[in-house]
């Protein structure tokens, strides 16, 4: 079945710094990708997706790409802030069937000033 | 930001005792989901909705069932309640018709004793 692979955190960076967190996924055919935040003690934002190949997805500054190739999804920005500081989630769907995500476990970021 | 309430937002319960979780939408959307969230888990799928009255199981559905009479209602139910069920509940929606993101309330914590 489908699944995403994300980096074990805590991820610690000082402001002004630049992120990766990586993501791959296992699915058939051409899911479409999607990076979650979730500030503490609150709900899922989505942050960008992509639903095909080589598509970049982009906002507030983040950016991810959809790599078939590879089978990966990196987020990445290229300077942080504190308010920056949440759980990511990578997770992907399909446009047929159940439309349901499939989740990576969460990287926690942390922006230290 | 997409009109999605759930209430209670918090409860606290005892084991072996009923317990229903409301979501409710204000959007229209076809598609309505119920995850959990637990540590190192990420998000996972436990029921969703295709209509009203159409619903299916998702990966941990066990010891859950849900019903929707209303497109904006869909109910969450924990038929007798165990600590295993412990967990931060959260509804999403999604409209379907090749627009597959999905938009998340902002969870109910579940604490059974």
């Amino acid at each position: 079945g489908d699944s995403v692979t994300q980096m074990e955190g805590p991820v610690t960076l000082s402001e002004e710094a630049f992120l990766t967190i990586n993501c791959t996924y296992t699915a058939t055919g051409y899911p479409s990708l999607f990076w979650y935040v979730q500030y503490p003690g609150e709900g899922l934002q989505l942050l960008l997706k992509a639903t095909k190949a080589d598509d970049k997805g982009s906002n507030k500054g983040f950016e991810a790409t959809y790599r078939k190739e590879t089978t990966s999804f990196h987020l990445e920005k290229g300077s942080v802030q504190v308010s920056d500081s949440a759980v990511y989630f990578c997770a992907l769907t399909r446009d047929t069937g159940r439309r349901a995500l499939t989740f990576g476990s969460g990287t926690r970021l942390q922006v230290q000033p | 930001d997409a009109g999605i309430t759930q209430s209670p937002r918090h409860k606290v319960t005892e084991t072996g005792t009923p317990v229903t979780l409301r979501c409710h939408q204000t959007e229209n959307h076809r598609y309505m989901y119920w995850y959990r969230q637990d540590p190192g888990h990420g998000l996972r799928l436990i029921h969703y909705s295709y209509g009203v009255k159409d619903t299916d199981k998702g990966e941990v559905s066990d010891g859950y069932s849900v019903s929707r009479s209303k497109t904006e209602d869909f109910l969450l139910t924990l038929e007798s309640a165990t600590s295993s069920q412990t967990s931060v509940y959260f509804c999403a929606i999604s409209e379907g018709g090749g627009k597959n993101e999905q938009f998340f309330g902002p969870g109910t914590r579940l604490t059974v004793l």
